[in-house]
């Protein structure tokens, strides 16, 4: 069985800071890791996966998360916010090769201030 | 369409109703996801078909759902007899390979049950 959890509803920066958007997993076997992100008014997409390649792993707009075993997380970052950042990111967990049945978090709401 | 398409995007009905959702994923994706979302939870994985193999049905929540995709493309997610804990938004997704995570996401059917 597996489960993330993503720590904070709702995280609020400001344009030009650092974005850190928190997920923790839980498996039984190891994992796949996903983020997929909610624009306004679209339907969720793929933003960045880990499947047990490279630890770091790069997604689109500048993104990128690190799986970090020891730690059970896998953290979404970026360096500087845009205020086109602003969405709903889901973290999401499946077993290894078991890509269609993925578990969710809950989401966490990212708002950008000027 | 460029996306994956899904109508309608609100349905309100009566306990005790049958309803359809209509799934229309990307053209040439031959992996077709549904999920749902209840208030306050995360994505729960319902069915995945992929290509002319036998759809993965183990996320049916209980005989009163069922999904069929005709010809490869079109999905149809039914709920008889509908029940008040049926109330969610029902996602579906596509990608274009077998085996893998959802890649777009439709924007979902809202359905309320009175």
């Amino acid at each position: 069985a597996q489960s993330v959890t993503q720590l904070g509803s709702h995280v609020s920066v400001s344009e030009g800071a650092l974005v850190l958007l928190r997920c923790n997993y839980s498996s039984s076997v190891p994992p796949y890791l996903f983020w997929y992100v909610q624009y306004p008014n679209q339907g969720l997409q793929l933003l960045l996966k880990y499947t047990s390649a490279a630890t770091l792993v790069k997604g689109i707009n500048g993104f990128e998360a690190e799986f970090k075993k020891s730690e059970t997380s896998f953290h979404l970052t970026k360096p500087s916010a845009h205020m086109s950042d602003a969405a709903e990111y889901f973290c999401a967990v499946s077993p290894t090769g078991g890509g269609n049945k993925l578990t969710f978090g809950t989401g966490t709401q990212l708002k950008v201030e000027l | 369409g460029a996306g994956v398409s899904q109508s309608p995007s609100n349905k309100v009905t009566e306990k005790g109703k049958d309803v359809e959702l209509r799934c229309d994923p990307i053209s040439g994706h031959t992996a077709l996801y549904w999920y749902r979302q209840s208030l306050g939870q995360g994505l729960e994985f319902l069915i995945y078909f992929q290509g002319n193999s036998a759809p993965d049905k183990s996320g049916l929540p209980s005989d009163r759902f069922s999904a069929e995709r005709t010809g490869g493309s079109v999905s149809t997610l039914t709920i008889q007899r509908t029940q008040q804990e049926d109330s969610a938004v029902y996602l579906c997704a596509s990608s274009a390979g077998g085996g893998g995570q959802p890649q777009h996401f439709g924007d979902g059917t809202r359905l309320s049950i009175l």
